[in-house]
């Protein structure tokens, strides 16, 4: 039984596409996010929903656009890619304002554009 | 704003010996917790550890233990009985207040466990 799982896993695309990102939890949590890692492992929040509303974005550029149908999905949908979206992008979810706020990972989506 | 550093970029430990990984945190809030992530070459992230910072007592899991330094803001990983299996990059994360939204991580270190 997958937690988290995030679609596909791997994204190999052309500069100035249009591409999106799936992720699902059954977990049953309210607030799920979105995070990048850079080429050097760097891992940084971009977003975060609870309850399918907005409530974390951090200075992502605006082709960045996710969307929550409802709390168990969050996707990432990323116009006119760019060479500097080339990267891991993880999804996690947690259940917000319970303790101890541990985080779950789904498996990663490593987009490569080309 | 929270930052997390983690000073040591790699490591490497003989099978079956003992490593501390190095974090050290700055932050002015009071209550907050502390995560130690494992990322495998397989890329999961994985929790390996956790502490509340109202908590005095250093978490343990197992051969993994945490030494939290409150008042010096540090917050390292000690690893007994290295494994084979424990070769990973490994985070130091950060997340504070009511909600405990938003993680903040440190840079990471890849541990090399030596056979």
């Amino acid at each position: 039984d997958t937690a988290v799982s995030q679609t596909p896993k791997y994204l190999v695309t052309q500069m100035g596409n249009d591409k999106s990102i799936k992720c699902e939890q059954n977990l049953g949590h309210d607030t799920m996010y979105w995070y990048k890692q850079d080429s050097k492992k760097f891992l940084k929040i971009m977003f975060s929903y609870n309850n399918k509303e907005l409530i974390i974005n951090e200075t992502v550029p605006n082709r960045f656009s996710p969307k929550s149908p409802d709390k168990a999905h969050l996707n990432l949908h990323i116009n006119s890619l760019e060479l500097g979206d080339s990267a891991v992008y993880f999804c996690a979810s947690s259940q917000a304002r319970s303790l101890p706020y541990e985080q779950y990972f789904g498996p990663g989506t490593r987009l490569t554009v080309t | 704003a929270q930052t997390v550093t983690q000073s040591q970029p790699e490591m490497s430990v003989q099978e079956a010996e003992t490593v501390t990984l190095s974090c050290t945190y700055d932050t002015s809030e009071s209550n907050y917790y502390l995560f130690w992530y494992k990322q495998p070459p397989s890329r999961q992230m994985i929790l390996v550890i956790r502490q509340e910072a109202y908590k005095q007592q250093n978490a343990t899991e197992n051969r993994f233990s945490v030494n939290f330094q409150k008042a010096a803001k540090s917050f390292s990983l000690k690893i007994s009985d290295s494994q084979l299996g424990d070769t990973a990059m490994y985070f130091c994360a950060f997340a504070w207040g009511s909600s405990g939204d938003k993680l903040t991580f440190g840079t990471g270190t890849r541990l090399a466990v030596r056979p």
